[in-house]
């Protein structure tokens, strides 16, 4: 199984900042990597597909970058509807995995 | 519109059977991949397994296989994970997700990102 570790598991930050979560491979996935959004309560909701595409609807202060073993999603603003829970997950197999979560809190 | 919804809320005796759904419609059933996620309380996201309708193609997590099976009836659009004997540690909410697919260097069509997600189904069981 590829293991998929985030980091930090949790982040304390204001509105205004810049966020960096990390989410790395135990062995190289290409690009074969997303991101997700979840919220309390509800079903997780795609950011980001192919390590770096934005999906339709997403606002443009997210973006993902990476390649291999190394990724990072970047909120490059951090708005008040952004204070969630994010996860990775591969697909470079039929094996899928998620990375532990990201939880964002309000400092 | 691309949907998944998912069957209601079930409560369950430890060693009791279940069978929960995950209806598909607003696009071609068979040609998407449908995920099971499991999230226990106040835990992340755990894939267990996906189904690939148009030909029955199943995978299991390592950690699932043996302990749930995935199936599919195409003619209704409708994914299916099922216990045959519940344990406490089943309590968790279960979400479907749908997947595309992309072909890999052997030219296997391998499922990718999860888009869209069913709204879960709360599994608890208690005794």
């Amino acid at each position: 199984d590829i293991q998929m570790t985030q980091s930090p598991s949790t982040l304390s930050a204001s509105v205004g900042d810049r966020v960096t979560i990390t989410c790395r491979a135990s062995q190289s996935i290409s690009s074969w990597l997303a991101w997700y959004q979840q919220k309390p309560g509800k079903a997780p909701k795609l950011l980001i597909y192919k390590a770096s595409s934005l999906e339709s609807g997403v606002p443009s202060r997210f973006s993902g970058s990476g390649s291999g073993t190394e990724f990072t999603l970047t909120i490059s603003s951090l708005q008040p509807d952004d204070f969630a829970t994010y996860y990775c997950q591969q697909y470079n197999s039929y094996f899928l995995t998620f990375g532990g979560g990201t939880k964002v809190e309000i400092k | 519109e691309v949907q998944l919804v998912q069957s209601g809320a079930e409560v369950k005796k430890p060693g009791e059977s279940l069978k929960i759904s995950c209806k598909g419609s607003g696009y071609s059933f068979t040609s998407y991949w449908i995920g099971w996620v499991r999230q226990m309380p106040g835990k992340g996201l755990e894939w267990m397994g996906i189904i690939y309708p148009g030909d029955s193609d199943t995978r299991y997590s390592p950690s699932f296989q043996g302990q749930v099976t995935i199936s599919a009836d195409k003619s209704i659009s409708t994914a299916y994970l099922q216990w045959s004997s519940l344990k406490a540690s089943d309590t968790a909410m279960y979400y479907c997700a749908r997947a595309g697919y992309y072909y890999d260097s052997s030219g296997y069509y391998l499922p990718n990102w999860f888009d869209p997600w069913g709204q879960g189904t709360l599994v608890t069981v208690s005794s």
